[in-house]
C-alpha cells in the first residue's frame, strides 16, 4: 500500500461545477495535510493546509479532513478553466524532522 | 518579500558528471528541504536541513548530498550523474517548529544525457 494515494485522473468537470479531489494516507501518526496545485512545467503552489478534523474553507476551496478514516479531500467550487492543473496531496508526520510524503497527484481539467 | 529562489533554472549534464543546485529560502525561514520530481509523479523527499543541520534524509543514494549555510541558503550536490537523475529538483522552505507549511521555489530542471 502506498503511503499517500490519490485518484490519478484525469478528472474533467464543466466550468462552474464543483471539483472533488480525494486523498488517503496510511500513516495514522500523520499530523498535517496540504494541498498543492501544480501547473504543467511549474513548481507546486500551496493552496490549502489543514491540521484538525473537519472542514476548512478559503474562498472557492474547502479542505476536509477525517483522521479516523485517514482521508483528506479538496473541493473546488465554481471551477474555472484556470483551475486546470495537477493537485498534489501532501502529508506530514513530525518526528525528528517534518517527514513529508506527497501523493502522485490528480490531474484536473475544467472544460469551458 | 522574495519567495524561494533556485538556481540555475535549467541544466544539462553528461552522465558521470557532478552538479550543484542552489536554493535561497524565504527571509526568516530556517528550514530547507529538497525534493526530486520525475515527470508524472509527486515530489520525492531527499533532504531536510534546519539550523544548518541535516534533520532528515529520504531514500536516495549517497551520491546525493546537501548542506545549509549560516544564511540558511542551501546547496544540493549530485555526483556521478545517471540518466535516471533527470528530473525537476525542488527546494522548499518552511518555518518549523511552529509552522510546517512549505513553500517551493521554481525548481531546477536537470537533464542528464
Amino acid at each position: 500500500q502506498k503511503e499517500v494515494e490519490q485518484n490519478s485522473g484525469p478528472l474533467s468537470v464543466p466550468e462552474g461545477a464543483i471539483a472533488s479531489l480525494n486523498c488517503t494516507y496510511s500513516d495514522r501518526g500523520s499530523q498535517s495535510f496540504f494541498w498543492y496545485r501544480q501547473y504543467s512545467g511549474k513548481s507546486p503552489e500551496l493552496i490549502m493546509f489543514i491540521y484538525s478534523n473537519g472542514d476548512k474553507e478559503d474562498g472557492r476551496f474547502t479542505a476536509q479532513l477525517n483522521k479516523a478514516s485517514q482521508y483528506v479531500s479538496l473541493l473546488i467550487r465554481d471551477s474555472q478553466p484556470s483551475d486546470s492543473a495537477t493537485y498534489l496531496c501532501a502529508v506530514i508526520r513530525r518526528t525528528s524532522y517534518d517527514k513529508v510524503i506527497f501523493g502522485p497527484g490528480t490531474s484536473l481539467s475544467v472544460i469551458p | 518579500d522574495a519567495g524561494v529562489t533556485q538556481s540555475p533554472t535549467h541544466l544539462i549534464k553528461t552522465r558521470g558528471q557532478q552538479v550543484t543546485l542552489r536554493c535561497s529560502p524565504i527571509s526568516g525561514h530556517k528550514s530547507v528541504s529538497w525534493y526530486q520530481q520525475v515527470l508524472g509523479q509527486g515530489p520525492q523527499f531527499i533532504f531536510q536541513y534546519y539550523e544548518k543541520e541535516e534533520r532528515g534524509r529520504g531514500n536516495f543514494p549517497d551520491r546525493f548530498s546537501a548542506r545549509q549555510f549560516p544564511n540558511y541558503s542551501s546547496e544540493l550536490n549530485v555526483n556521478a550523474l545517471l540518466l535516471g537523475d533527470s528530473a525537476l529538483y525542488l527546494c522548499a522552505s518552511s518555518l518549523p517548529p511552529t509552522r510546517t507549511e512549505a513553500f517551493f521555489g521554481q525548481g531546477t530542471r536537470l537533464t542528464v544525457v
